[in-house]
């Protein structure tokens, strides 16, 4: 069974800084993996997927990437604002069979940034 | 508004009552999903529907819990004799064709409020 879990569980930062979230899965394989940010009592935002074949995609001050063989990947947010506060999820799509399991997810890191 | 659409976004209901809600997909996604998501708790899948046939569904789709997409366009979760323990955010996600390769889009959810 799928697990993804995700480290840190919550960050406060200064605006400015450049930090990394963290998120590794137990079961490599997967179709896709994708980065969600949701915002307190909302549905959840797609920020970025990245497919089984590749390393890394970019989308403005947010990159991500994956190494499906260690099942890791990482967010890498460059001069965060007060307004990426949020909640950034980490989900996988893996299959079995002969289609799509469905996401699982991790719990989130909860991330404040200080004006 | 061509994203996936939830309806209602809040419901508040008696321990007991019978609940509905609806979820309309993108326009051509064929596969849909359901997840349920408690406070501080990332997403749990909870049933896949490929155009009309349901798929998949999780060990926490108990008796009291139906899901339908009778035409393969949008889909209803219905919960039988709530529970408070069935509060929770329920979130609609849908896919195109294409197995995993392409992503899941989520609507706003539903918070379902058990009193």
């Amino acid at each position: 069974k799928q697990e993804v879990t995700q480290i840190p569980a919550a960050l406060s930062v200064p605006e400015g800084e450049n930090l990394v979230l963290n998120c590794s899965f137990t079961d490599s394989a997967i179709y896709n993996l994708q980065w969600f940010r949701q915002d307190p009592g909302k549905g959840l935002t797609s920020l970025l997927l990245i497919q089984s074949s590749q390393r890394e995609q970019t989308s403005g001050r947010l990159n991500a990437s994956l190494d499906k063989s260690s099942g890791r990947s990482t967010l890498y947010i460059a001069a965060s604002q007060p307004g990426d506060s949020a909640t950034y999820l980490c989900a996988v799509e893996g299959y079995s069979g002969g289609g799509a399991d469905g996401l699982t997810f991790g719990k989130g890191t909860h991330l404040i940034i200080q004006p | 508004d061509t994203g996936v659409s939830q309806d209602p976004r809040h419901k508040i209901t008696k321990r007991g009552q019978n609940v509905t809600f609806r979820c309309d997909p993108i326009s051509e996604h064929n596969r849909l999903y359901w997840y349920r998501q408690t406070l501080g708790q990332g997403p749990e899948f909870l049933t896949y529907f490929q155009n009309e046939a349901q798929l998949e569904k999780s060990r926490l789709l108990s008796d009291r819990f139906s899901a339908e997409r009778p035409k393969g366009s949008f889909s209803t979760l219905e919960i039988q004799r709530t529970e408070q323990g069935d509060s929770a955010m329920y979130l609609c996600a849908s896919s195109p064709p294409g197995q995993g390769w392409f992503g899941a889009f989520f609507g706003q959810g539903t918070r379902l409020t058990v009193v």
